[in-house]
């Protein structure tokens, strides 16, 4: 079923701002993580932040989780036209080891320069 | 030293037709797994290996057969291909537990 629902579905800013995208799940989660898939290849990971986790950092990009209100938010600083792709939040479920990751619809972003 | 293989990369085929997309990891993962990516770009789980053990079997048509001949390699063998089976397909691998996964770039299959 489908768990992670990010918000927006599209995104367009221009190069040097920021760039947010949410994410909501529905069940008990191990941990969320994010992934940027670029046109025409595979997904490449970016982020994993466990369940017990508030804030995690990684280089440009910031990652929040709220388990109270199931969601999660990837911000980008200071984006550049590289980072044109689809991201998508993907979640581990707590409660069934051995599952695997769920993804939600992702989010386009599109940076102009 | 590309991490996780597929092959081919398009594959474009007959409906009825049977047809297979290799997969090979050398990170030493234990688990493997197969997405299928729609046109929509949703992205589903369809199967997962453990140490060549299948431990994922999502409700996916059973003209869809997975084949782990060790836990370095996971295949995708699709029988009686239909219009609807055209996708990209991914295969991911990961260290048992709760770690990222690691994609290949896809297997784009065209059913015409």
């Amino acid at each position: 079923s489908q768990q992670g629902e990010e918000d927006p579905q599209a995104l367009s800013i221009q190069e040097g701002e920021n760039a947010t995208m949410n994410c909501s799940y529905k069940t008990s989660i191990n941990n969320l993580q994010w992934y940027r898939q670029n046109s025409g290849r595979g997904l490449v990971h970016l982020i994993l932040i466990r369940s017990n986790e508030r804030e995690k950092h990684s280089g440009r990009l910031r990652v929040t989780l709220d388990t109270s209100k199931k969601s999660s938010s990837l911000l980008i600083t200071a984006s550049r036209a590289a980072d044109t792709a689809s991201y998508f939040c993907a979640t581990a479920s707590a409660n069934q080891a051995g599952t695997a990751l769920i993804f939600g619809k992702g989010t386009t972003l599109s940076v102009s320069s | 030293d590309t991490a996780v293989s597929q092959t081919p990369k398009y594959l474009v085929t007959q409906m009825g037709n049977d047809k297979s997309i290799k997969c090979e990891q050398n990170l030493g993962h234990d688990t493997m797994y197969w997405y299928k990516q729609d046109s929509k770009k949703f992205l589903k789980i369809m199967f997962s290996y453990n140490n060549k053990e299948l431990i994922i079997n999502e409700t996916v048509p059973n003209r869809f057969s997975p084949k782990s001949p060790d836990k370095a390699h996971l295949n995708l063998h699709i029988n009686s291909l239909e219009l609807g089976d055209s996708a990209v397909y991914f295969c991911a691998s990961s260290r048992k537990g709760y770690y990222g996964y690691t994609f290949g770039s896809g297997t784009r299959l065209t059913v015409v």
